[in-house]
């Protein structure tokens, strides 16, 4: 198992492009999930999915969307980019939909940096 | 947001010493706990879990205790290597909010 894929590792935008992060998963995990990491604070919930085709929002979901088609794939879309997007951006997953009894497995993190 | 913190943000142990990190929540209602460990330019990876129904668990190296009188969790390292120094966070799950909240890091250096 290649566990959690995160694509690019580096990207570099200007202000108002928009991009895609990639995440995928060979576990056939149900449960997952964007975090951003931001100096200085814990990991932040963006969005979240507990199957394919269900989305919900996380802590700080403004400027981000996501989609689930299928398991395997959790795809993170910046519609705007703004500099206090600037961030490392990391996808983890789970094997169940509840987060009451098992961890989350993250991805390797994608460092993005808005200018 | 959750209030998941640590004591310390540092923490510098000499090498084959016990290591203790430490880590508060305020959330009564948190009914399981995670660490993970975060090497520079890579994603936490898991080190231990324990639900709030336990007071103590083991694993290789590692013990993480809960008091939930004093709602505080901590991480023990047995005979801390160089290997052993990274950020190490707490998290938690709220029963009901199943998603987890995680503290701001303790970053642990092991000194030769």
């Amino acid at each position: 198992n290649a566990g959690v894929t995160q694509t690019p590792k580096f990207q570099v935008l200007k202000t108002g492009q928009s991009m895609t992060l990639q995440c995928a998963q060979d576990m056939n995990h149900e449960y997952m999930s964007w975090y951003r990491q931001d100096p200085g604070m814990g990991l932040r919930l963006i969005h979240y999915s507990v199957g394919a085709g269900i989305t919900d929002q996380g802590e700080v979901p403004n400027g981000y969307n996501v989609s689930r088609s299928t398991t395997e794939d959790f795809p993170l879309r910046l519609l705007s980019a703004a500099p206090s997007q600037t961030s490392v951006y990391f996808c983890a997953s789970s094997y169940s939909r509840w987060q009451g009894n098992q961890p989350q497995h993250f991805g390797d993190g994608t460092r993005l940096s808005i200018l | 947001g959750e209030s998941v913190g640590l004591h310390l943000p540092t923490l510098s142990v000499q090498e084959g010493d016990n290591s203790i990190i430490n880590c508060a929540y305020s959330n009564s209602a948190s009914d399981y706990f995670i660490w993970y460990k975060q090497e520079s330019g890579k994603g936490p990876q898991f080190i231990i879990d324990i639900r709030s129904n336990m007071d103590k668990r083991q694993g290789q190296r590692v013990t993480v205790l809960l008091n939930k009188t004093v709602k505080h969790l901590s991480l023990q390292i047995a005979a801390t290597q160089p290997g052993d120094s990274a950020v190490y966070f707490c998290a938690e799950n709220i029963a009901g909010a199943n998603n987890l909240f995680f503290g701001t890091g303790t970053r642990l250096t092991v000194i030769p």
